[in-house]
């Protein structure tokens, strides 16, 4: 089946430093990757959607300088948070949309990260 | 766009027993309902899909119902089992692919042994 990987699964880091979180389709190619927040207890929150190739497109309330998204090929996307802060800690997870469709029409999840800005 | 709402948040049985979450939707465009089982600090892992075509699909002790004209969609489980525990969100989404799947608030199922 298809399969997306994500890295890293945990990352601590200090406020005001960047991360970059990866995702990795692995036997598809993924045209469009979706990010998601999920906070605990919550429901997945919808941050941004990236097209291979072009710019990402950003939900309402949702920094693009501070996450950027890179989707360069149709198996890699990047979110990158920038200048991080404690408010920034969360569980980031990807999904992934390919051409190519697994049986569950291609919303292929990550394993997720558990970000946290100390 | 769309709007999901999902019942109840918490949800707790007796293992053996049925548990049922319902969801309703707001954009009678969508066509495509599928049910997440997630695990703490796990990816959402898709348990069962319907599509608006179908009124009602089976999988072993999982079943998801259809009402289109009501536009709500109910995942229910029979038999159930400790391992059933966890959080289940619906989703709901018009034309899949190059659109970001609207999901429910969640609902934290809790099978007591």
């Amino acid at each position: 089946g298809a399969v997306v990987s994500q890295h890293p699964s945990r990352v601590i880091c200090k406020s005001g430093t960047s991360v970059k979180i990866e995702c990795r389709s692995l036997d598809f190619q993924a045209t469009t990757m979706f990010w998601y927040r999920q906070f605990p207890k919550k429901s997945l929150m919808l941050m941004a959607t990236s097209n291979e190739g072009s710019k990402a497109t950003y939900e309402q309330g949702v920094e693009k300088d501070k996450f950027l998204i890179n989707h360069a090929s149709l198996t890699l996307s990047t979110l990158t948070v920038t200048s991080a802060h404690p408010e920034d800690s969360s569980f980031y997870i990807c999904s992934a949309s390919g051409s190519v469709a697994p049986t569950n029409y291609g919303y292929t999840f990550g394993s997720g990260t558990r970000l946290t800005v100390v | 766009g769309e709007n999901v709402e999902q019942h109840p948040s918490t949800l707790s049985v007796q293992e053996g027993d049925s548990a049922v979450i319902k969801c309703t939707y707001s954009d009678s465009a969508s066509n495509y309902f599928p049910w997440y089982k997630q695990e703490l600090g796990k990816r959402p892992q898709l348990i069962i899909d319907i599509r608006s075509n179908v009124g009602e699909k089976k999988d072993q002790r999982i079943a998801v119902t259809l009402n289109k004209t009501a536009k709500h969609f109910s995942l229910h489980i029979t038999e159930t089992q400790p391992e059933d525990s966890a959080v289940y969100f619906c989703a709901a989404i018009k034309d899949t692919g190059r659109r970001a799947l609207t999901f429910g608030s969640g609902t934290r199922l809790q099978v007591q042994p």
